[in-house]
């Protein structure tokens, strides 16, 4: 159990436009997303949180305009990247946490990661 | 705030040979978990190993152990003859409790360990 996929796993687009990320816990409610942005050779940044039918929660420094956050069910969380420019790419990452039939989802308040999405803005 | 360190930025050892990973971390919480996740080419995170803050006893699985020292808050992960298959960039986070039902997650700089054969 605890399962959480994203789509795409990889995208290539110009600059200017804006890209769609899906963040899916396939078998738990996701009552809480976290996205989170690698650069090369660096650690994972936290970009923002997110709870259920509510607004994101930006870490100081996000532009929270550039990058929409969208948690409107509690199985999944979509992040869009507006106006991409190539200072945008990066490795998109997001986890969840919240209940479900797992022991491990509820009892340790964990946060489980999605596979990643690989973005270049060209 | 809390911050976790983990010093080494690249460890390079032969096939065979004992590893340890460093991680020290501040918080000012009594209540936080502290985790340890290898992350390969491929970019996605594998989650190995997770303790609580009022759980000290170290860990063994397999040929990877855990050494909790909360008197000089670190976290050691050792790896025992060391394979190939090791190689990733490893990193150890630290967990607290936020509000009622949120935790923040902190991660360190990641430690690039690369195995020779």
């Amino acid at each position: 159990g605890a399962v959480v996929s994203q789509h795409p796993s990889w995208v290539i687009c110009k600059s200017g436009t804006s890209v769609k990320i899906e963040c899916r816990s396939l078998d738990f409610q996701a009552t809480t997303m976290f996205w989170y942005r690698q650069f090369p050779k660096q650690s994972l940044m936290l970009m923002a949180t997110s709870n259920e039918g509510s607004k994101a929660t930006y870490e100081q420094g996000v532009e929270k305009d550039k990058f929409l956050i969208n948690h409107a069910s509690l199985t999944l969380s979509t992040l869009t990247v507006t106006s991409a420019h190539p200072e945008d790419s990066s490795f998109y990452i997001c986890s969840a946490m919240g209940t479900g039939v797992a022991r491990e989802v509820t009892r340790y308040n964990e946060q489980f990661f999605g596979p990643g999405t690989r973005l270049t803005v060209l | 705030a809390q911050k976790v360190t983990q010093a080494q930025t690249e460890i390079s050892v032969v096939e065979k040979e004992d590893v340890t990973l460093d991680c020290v971390y501040e918080t000012r919480d009594t209540t936080y978990y502290l985790f340890w996740y290898k992350q390969p080419p491929s970019g996605e995170l594998v989650f190995l190993i997770r303790r609580n803050s009022f759980d000290e006893q170290n860990e063994i699985s397999g040929r990877y152990s855990w050494n909790f020292q909360k008197s000089t808050s670190s976290f050691n992960f050792t790896i025992t003859a060391s394979q190939v298959v090791d190689s990733a960039v490893y990193f150890c986070a630290l967990s607290e409790i936020v509000g009622t039902s949120g935790s923040r997650l902190t991660f360190g700089e990641g430690t690039q360990l690369t195995v020779n054969p």
